[in-house]
């Protein structure tokens, strides 16, 4: 089956305790992007990569990182969480860059950080 | 920054009812524009990307039609039905920027 997954889906944790939001695609899409959503707020982009290694800033990406070693996996890093990190993370791929081709969106992971 | 704004916020409407909602963005610089669904408790999937001004999509009772020159897309329902409650997600992809820029999404509620 298609699909995008993330792990874990819901993580309670504490300032500035390292953590990893894997995300993995079965589609061979070239294009991943990680969003966050937060009430009142259209989903935000943080990062995207248009292929392996080639990654690039969203529009919030302060204290995240993200890597693409393989086409396939596209983890978020949070070094130092932060209680304003506390949102609704999802993650998405697509066949090419997000313009014509639509996304396909994990199941989303709800991160609290106290 | 390229502003997608959708209206209105939110939505009540009984079964049966048809409705619809609107999404505007600045019209120079347009690529692409989709449409989502979300429902609670899920995540969004795509409805719609349409690219060219007059484009008009339809999946069964939901359509779709696009404005570029004006900067907008409305979103229709036929004949409304309670599983098509969910947040209706716009997002636009303008310039040159590789981003997918969303808006705050229309809630749709659907009494039976």
């Amino acid at each position: 089956e298609a699909q995008v997954t993330q792990n874990p889906r819901y993580l309670i944790t504490v300032t500035g305790k390292k953590l990893t939001v894997t995300c993995s695609q079965n589609m061979n899409h070239e294009y991943m992007s990680w969003y966050r959503q937060d009430p009142g707020l259209g989903l935000r982009q943080i990062y995207y990569s248009m292929n392996v290694e080639v990654t690039d800033k969203g529009d919030v990406p302060e204290g995240y990182k993200v890597s693409r070693k393989e086409k396939r996996n596209f983890p978020l890093i949070l070094e130092s969480p932060s209680p304003n990190q506390t949102s609704l993370y999802f993650c998405a791929s697509s066949l090419g860059s997000g313009d014509y081709n639509e996304q396909f969106f994990g199941p989303g992971t709800r991160l609290t950080v106290l | 920054i390229l502003n997608v704004e959708q209206s209105p916020q939110s939505l009540h409407v009984q079964e049966g009812d048809s409705t619809n909602f609107t999404c505007s963005f600045p019209s120079s610089n347009f690529y692409a524009l989709h449409w989502y669904r979300w429902e609670t408790a899920k995540s969004p999937e795509a409805l719609f990307v349409m690219t060219l001004n007059g484009d008009e999509k339809k999946k069964g009772r939901i359509s779709a039609t696009l404005n570029t020159k004006e900067g907008y897309s409305y979103l229709y329902i036929k004949g409304s039905q309670p599983e098509d409650s969910a947040t209706y997600l716009c997002a636009v992809y303008g310039g040159a920027t590789n981003k997918l820029i969303f808006g705050t999404g229309t809630l749709l509620a659907v009494q039976p």
